[in-house]
């Protein structure tokens, strides 16, 4: 079964700093893969996304994500922090489940961006 | 982009009641729509992906006539949780996927419910 891994409930930077969130899949197909972020009380917005075609994905914002399949990662980065970015980060795969596709949502890595 | 909405943003009820919460496609048509239910710094746990014209198809543990979907449209996804509980209390999330299928899925800001 396909399922992803977030290591680190909690991330704390500084304004300007690299953000480096970390993201472990498992699966036995080549994966779909993708980053949402979460604000307070909101629903989930698309950073990137991962479809076998370029291993480097660009998304808005300024993140980015390495596909690296030998490591069965896809860690979520961003050179320099800002405090906006202060959210909830999902990982997630896309899996084929009785014929429908769907997303397997990993645990959440919570940003925090300090001055 | 594709809009998807959701009404109410915040609804607080008495226990024994039902609440209806709605999930709308505003520009694209949603063959797919998921449900998710998010508690309190937690991930988002998938209830149930319903197709339009068809019965909704629930996770394990999921339970159908407490939780009902209805997708009469390619537009507009229901849930209705029916005799609410305070253990129902919850931040519900739905998302659609447009009808030629790229894997991306998109939110509705989210439906906080409050059972008292």
């Amino acid at each position: 079964a396909q399922s992803v891994t977030q290591l680190g409930s909690h991330v704390s930077v500084s304004e300007g700093a690299l953000v480096l969130l970390r993201c472990n899949y498992s699966s036995s197909v080549p994966p779909y893969l993708f980053w949402y972020v979460q604000y307070p009380n909101q629903g989930l917005q698309l950073l990137l996304k991962y479809t076998s075609a370029a291993t480097l994905v660009k998304g808005i914002n300024g993140f980015e994500a390495e596909f690296k399949k030998s490591e069965t990662s896809f860690h979520l980065t961003k050179p320099s922090a800002h405090m906006s970015d202060a959210a909830e980060y999902f990982c997630a795969v896309s899996v084929m489940n009785t014929g429908f596709q769907k997303l397997v949502f990993g645990t959440g890595t919570r940003l925090l961006v300090s001055p | 982009g594709a809009v998807v909405s959701q009404h109410p943003s915040r609804v607080i009820c008495k226990s024994g009641t039902s609440v209806k919460i709605e999930c709308r496609s505003l520009d694209f048509q949603a063959t797919t729509m998921f449900w998710y239910r998010q508690f309190p710094k937690q991930s988002l746990m998938l209830m149930a992906t319903s197709n339009e014209g068809s019965k909704a198809t629930y996770e394990q543990g999921v339970e159908k006539d407490k939780f009902l979907i209805n997708h009469a449209s390619l537009t507009l996804s229901t849930l209705t949780v029916t005799s609410a509980h305070p253990e129902d209390s919850s931040f519900y999330i739905c998302s659609a996927r447009q009808r030629f299928n790229t894997g991306e899925l998109f939110f509705g800001e989210g439906s906080r419910l409050t059972v008292l």
